[in-house]
């Protein structure tokens, strides 16, 4: 299993710019995790889907950022427009079911200037 | 609210010394607590936390939950310098998966 894989590794943009990232969770998995990491404010709960719908989004932090779940293998996060304070780490996470342990991708690192 | 406090925030002990760190949580409706290892890149399940007083041990890691005092510890025993990281705490509240609480983490570095 390759696991959860994440593209791009390392995005840079300009400030105003559209930032999508994306995911392929396990296969198999039920439910999928976004989550961001700074140094401030650690790993935060941005949104999670179970069998493509999204179910809690209350941790995205305005309406700049959406999420999609259009099938179980893939998911984007989008921000629209990119501004600097969005400057973190990006992680995907999947589980098999609610009460497992999640797996992690490698995350996305995203850069606005 | 729900709180996941980590204690020390970093330590720096040298290799083969034995580490204690801390993990206390405030959250209702508790299911599970969860440990992970960071080192560059993505968090790495170590174990999951759901009975109280049971132990958990892989290889030099151990780690046991007190729902009653509501924290959890992970211990390190002759640490190697490959064990630098960051160690997550978090949590995992009942009736749905509602995503991991994690606290912000111990940065822990072994001097050699």
């Amino acid at each position: 299993d390759a696991g959860v894989i994440q593209s791009p590794r390392h995005e840079v943009t300009e400030m105003g710019q559209e930032v999508t990232l994306r995911c392929k969770p396990i296969s198999g998995h039920d439910y999928l995790f976004w989550y961001r990491q700074t140094m401030m404010r650690g790993l935060e709960l941005l949104i999670y889907f179970n069998n493509n719908v999204p179910i809690d989004d209350s941790g995205m932090p305005e309406d700049r950022f959406s999420a999609k779940m259009p099938n179980a293998s893939f998911s984007t996060l989008k921000i629209q427009p990119s501004e600097p304070r969005d400057s973190a780490v990006y992680f995907c996470a999947s589980s098999l079911q609610a009460y497992y342990g999640y797996t992690f991708g490698s995350g996305t690192r995203l850069t606005v200037v | 609210e729900d709180k996941v406090v980590q204690s020390p925030l970093s330590l720096v002990v040298h290799e083969g010394d034995t580490v204690t760190l801390n993990c206390s949580y405030e959250v209702t409706n508790f299911r599970s607590l969860l440990w992970y290892k960071q080192e560059k890149k993505a968090p790495t399940f170590l174990f999951m936390l759901t009975s109280s007083g049971i132990e958990k041990k892989s290889g030099r890691l151990s780690s046991i939950l007190d729902k009653k005092e509501l924290f959890s510890i992970l211990n390190i025993t002759a640490t190697q310098t490959g064990d630098s990281a960051v160690y997550l705490c978090a949590v995992l509240r009942g009736g749905g998966a509602d995503g991991l609480t994690f606290g912000k983490g111990t940065h822990l570095i072994i001097q050699p």
